[in-house]
């Protein structure tokens, strides 16, 4: 069964550095999605690509945020300057259509920041 | 943000025990997600329900949609210790951004 990639499944980092989260969605999705699950806490959306641009996104996805699809097959989440508060687990996903299809989620990168 | 509330937030049953979860909010949804998420891992889609009224089946576990597309529930029959798991529910808003908002989960342990 295809299935959403993500690397590397932990990283730490120190406050202030910048991290890439890595994701190889399904092939041939054409909806991808950012989302974090701070521990003990509910999973919450920060991002939705399509048609190679952001479609929407939350509060939480500010300035330091940026995503990317630099190859038609990999889709990046970058932070430019991490705080503790970053540390959370964060989940890639994928869909044929929007919401109605569902997404298949990867297994997620832990981010710890230090 | 329209709000998931579900219950109960934990539950510990034995196998072969039978349970229902529920999942309510104050808003109407287009359609409502039911997921399965194992520790250290991405939630698992197990169901889409979009009808108002409609119930789904899989295996031992029974979703329904409420008639008013508010609240959703999950039964499961004779549960067996290989699904335990966060069981969250997800909904889009009807008329709002199709993103979907979460639930905070029930974290289900089922004890040989």
């Amino acid at each position: 069964e295809p299935e959403v990639t993500q690397t590397p499944s932990h990283q730490v980092t120190q406050m202030g550095q910048e991290v890439i989260l890595r994701c190889v969605p399904i092939s041939n999705h054409l909806y991808f999605y950012w989302y974090r699950q701070i521990l003990g806490q509910k999973v919450e959306f920060l991002v939705s690509f399509y048609n190679n641009e952001i479609s929407e996104k939350s509060e939480i996805f500010d300035d330091q945020f940026s995503v990317e699809r630099p190859d038609g097959s990999n889709f990046t989440l970058k932070i430019r300057s991490t705080k503790l508060e970053d540390s959370a687990m964060y989940f890639c996903a994928s869909s044929w259509g929007d919401w109605g299809y569902g997404y298949t989620f990867g297994s997620g990168t832990r981010l710890t920041v230090v | 943000t329209q709000l998931l509330e579900q219950s109960p937030q934990f539950l510990s049953i034995q196998e072969g025990e039978n349970l229902t979860v529920y999942c309510n909010s104050s808003s109407v949804f287009s359609s409502l997600q039911w997921y399965r998420q194992e520790p250290g891992e991405g939630p698992v889609l197990l169901v889409t329900v979009v009808t108002g009224g409609e119930v789904k089946k899989l295996k031992r576990l029974t979703f329904q949609f409420g008639d008013a597309r508010k609240d959703s529930s999950l039964h499961i029959t004779a549960a067996q210790p290989g699904d335990t798991g966060l069981y969250l529910c997800a909904g889009a808003r009807r008329g709002g951004s199709y993103i979907p908002t979460f639930g905070r989960g029930t974290s289900l342990i089922v004890h040989p």
